[in-house]
């Protein structure tokens, strides 16, 4: 079965540091999808990133950059320059094709908890 | 545009009571699922529908129960609640003529059973 695995639970920075969020997948199937969410302390799902599985190039919106590498299974998630904004739990998660009529469902990392002090 | 709605926000139970968490969705989809959200644990898969009349299990099904009576409404019945249901609850709805999916998230409902 497909597995999400983010091994930080925790991480606290100060204000304008870079943080990486590590992200790493397993999966059987050869094209897939990966995401991004974000859940701010309001507790809503909000949605950063999708990305398939035939598309490794990096991608860069603002300040938030992802770095995929299917060879080591790898969705890794940088914020440069932080800010309080950015202050939310963030979940990887992964499309798993399902045994009903062919749909897909989402798999969950355990997520983590970014805290940027002023 | 409502997107996914979840009733009720919150709601706070007492063991062994029943109740039913309504999931109503106005986007036409044709996937719905309902997740549980724990600290530490991220978001577990607890049922979910491919189409009207249809359901299935997810990760963590025991003591849930679901229908989908129609296309837009997905609900997740507690017969019996304890302490261990205590959790955060999600429900999204996904576009199966969109591929990758779309998926939509409720706002969530918050369920203490004491």
């Amino acid at each position: 079965a497909q597995k999400v695995t983010q091994a930080q639970t925790e991480i606290s920075v100060v204000e304008k540091e870079d943080v990486t969020l590590d992200c790493v997948y397993e999966t059987r199937d050869t094209t897939y999808y990966l995401f991004w969410y974000k859940q701010p302390p309001s507790g809503e799902l909000v949605f950063l990133i999708r990305r398939n599985s035939f598309d490794e190039q990096n991608e860069i919106s603002g300040r938030y950059s992802w770095n995929f590498q299917k060879s080591t299974s790898s969705f890794n998630f940088t914020i440069t320059a932080s800010q309080v904004v950015d202050s939310a739990v963030y979940f990887c998660a992964l499309s798993e094709v399902t045994t009903q009529g062919g749909s897909e469902k989402l798999v969950f990392g355990k997520g983590m908890k970014l805290t940027v002090n002023p | 545009n409502a997107g996914v709605t979840q009733t009720p926000k919150f709601r706070v139970l007492k063991t062994g009571q029943s109740m039913t968490l309504l999931c109503a969705q106005d986007m036409n989809h044709e996937y719905m699922y309902w997740y549980r959200q724990d600290p530490g644990m991220g978001l577990r898969l607890i049922h979910y529908s491919v189409g009207e009349g249809t359901t299935a299990k997810g990760e963590v099904p025991d003591g849930y129960n679901v229908s989908r009576l129609k296309k837009q409404n997905f609900l997740l019945g507690l017969e019996s609640a304890a302490p261990s249901q205590t959790s955060v609850y999600f429900c999204a709805s996904a576009d199966r003529g969109r591929v990758p999916y779309g998926y939509t998230f409720g706002s969530g409902t918050r369920l203490t059973v004491v």
